[in-house]
């Protein structure tokens, strides 16, 4: 079955920190994967997204993430983080028929 | 990509009535797509909207309660029926711009509702 796993639902990071959210996902073809970020009261904004291109993708806000097929894995991950990079992180995956399916959200607390 | 124009925002409603939430896009798009976020969970799908066809309701959702319009390519409507405290959610539209490697999914900001 198709499915999408986010561990940790939870992380927290000191300020200045290494960001790593992990994202694993289960498909015998392969699919598109997204990281969206939900600020507090806010909608979905795309991180990054990888199409079958480069494995290691750049997004916005200095984050990327890298596509190991042999890991299935689509981890999501930021040098140094920022105040501001609190938020509930959600990875996505588009398994080849139009929709998106949710990991179940990862919430990022930043420790000054 | 998309710009994506929801409404309302938030509301409270009473149980019993029903609630329509509108979503506006900027462009022409072929599939639009229907979310819940209930308190503290990720998104689930509801429905797919098409233009010209009936919408596509995902497993546990039915046209009954949560009808949805789909009259354009650029608007659709969700409508909230009968409602319950336990429809108290997030609804999000999106929308996928038909370019995936491009643009990816694009979401509304969403209707904060709650039923009362």
């Amino acid at each position: 079955a198709q499915s999408v796993t986010q561990l940790g639902s939870h992380v927290s990071v000191s300020e200045g920190a290494l960001v790593l959210l992990r994202c694993n996902y289960s498909s015998s073809v392969p699919p598109y994967l997204f990281w969206y970020v939900q600020y507090p009261n806010q909608g979905l904004q795309l991180l990054l997204k990888y199409t079958s291109a480069a494995t290691l993708v750049k997004g916005i806000n200095g984050f990327e993430a890298e596509f190991k097929k042999s890991e299935t894995s689509f981890h999501l991950t930021k040098p140094s983080a920022h105040m501001s990079d609190a938020a509930e992180y959600f990875c996505a995956v588009n398994f080849g028929n139009e929709k998106l399916t949710f990991g179940t959200g990862t919430r990022l607390t930043i420790i000054p | 990509s998309a710009v994506i124009s929801q409404k309302p925002s938030r509301d409270i409603c009473q149980r019993g009535t029903s609630l329509t939430i509108q979503c506006q896009v900027d462009s022409q798009v072929t599939m639009m797509f229907w979310y819940r976020q209930q308190p503290g969970q990720s998104l689930t799908l509801i429905a797919t909207a098409n233009q010209g066809s009936e919408a596509t309701y995902e497993s546990g959702f039915v046209i009954d309660k949560f009808p949805i319009s789909r009259p354009n390519l650029t608007f659709s409507t969700l409508t909230v029926s009968n409602m319950s405290p336990e429809d108290s959610s997030i609804y999000l539209c999106s929308v996928e711009g038909g370019l995936v490697l491009t643009y990816g999914y694009t979401f509304g900001s969403g209707t904060r509702l709650t039923v009362v």
